[in-house]
């Protein structure tokens, strides 16, 4: 069945770093995939989805591509800012099941 | 705009006691989900209803039941509580159950079961 494999965290980073999480799938068909953040307290948002192969996902800073030949879709954002601090999810659907799978979760703390 | 509006946000209840999480959107979307969300385990699907008057098991239905008691409102009842049904739970909605359609989540529901 569908399956996400995102890196473990937790991860630390200073401000305007680098920011990249990994996120790699399995799935049968053609999969839709996307990224979700969660704040404390809070569900979780949209964060950015490319709907097939080679799209690009972007929004506030991140972006995160479609590879298909990886089947990758890691997360990337130039500069990251403490407020960026937040739990990050990749997740998948469609193929051959159009429930939503998520990973386990990373969490991302940004110190000033 | 509310979106996904869920209550109640926190909840203690002792093991065997019976509870009802409620849920409701106003997008006029047509499917809506049950998850439940634990450390290390990121979400996982206990029921769905694709559209109005449909329910179906997720990945973990076990000790739930549902109602889709309209096309905004869906909730989720635990029988006789347990405490490996400590979680925080999130309702969702979605325009469609198809593979392009995000979901829109609520605000959770901490539940602790003692």
């Amino acid at each position: 069945g569908n399956s996400v494999t995102q890196m473990e965290g937790p991860v630390t980073l200073s401000e305007e770093a680098f920011l990249t999480i990994n996120c790699t799938y399995t799935a049968t068909g053609y999969p839709s995939l996307f990224w979700y953040v969660q704040y404390p307290g809070e569900g979780l948002q949209l964060l950015l989805k490319a709907t097939k192969a080679d799209d690009k996902g972007s929004n506030k800073g991140f972006e995160a591509t479609y590879r298909k030949e990886t089947t990758s879709f890691h997360l990337e954002k130039g500069s990251v800012q403490v407020s960026d601090s937040a739990v990050y999810f990749c997740a998948l659907r469609g193929g051959n099941n159009n429930d939503m799978r998520f990973g386990a979760g990373t969490r991302l703390t940004v110190k000033p | 705009n509310a979106g996904v509006t869920q209550t109640p946000k926190f909840q203690v209840l002792k093991t065997g006691q019976s509870m009802t999480l409620q849920c409701a959107q106003d997008m006029n979307h047509n499917s809506m989900y049950w998850y439940r969300q634990d450390p290390g385990m990121g979400l996982r699907l206990i029921y769905y209803s694709a559209s109005e008057g449909t329910t179906d098991k997720g990945e973990v239905p076990n000790g739930y039941n549902v109602s889709r008691l309209n096309k905004r409102e869906f909730s989720l009842r635990l029988e006789s509580a347990a405490p490996s049904q400590t979680s925080v739970y999130f309702c969702a909605s979605s325009e469609f159950r198809d593979s392009n359609s995000p979901l829109h989540f609520g605000n959770g529901t901490r539940l602790t079961v003692t």
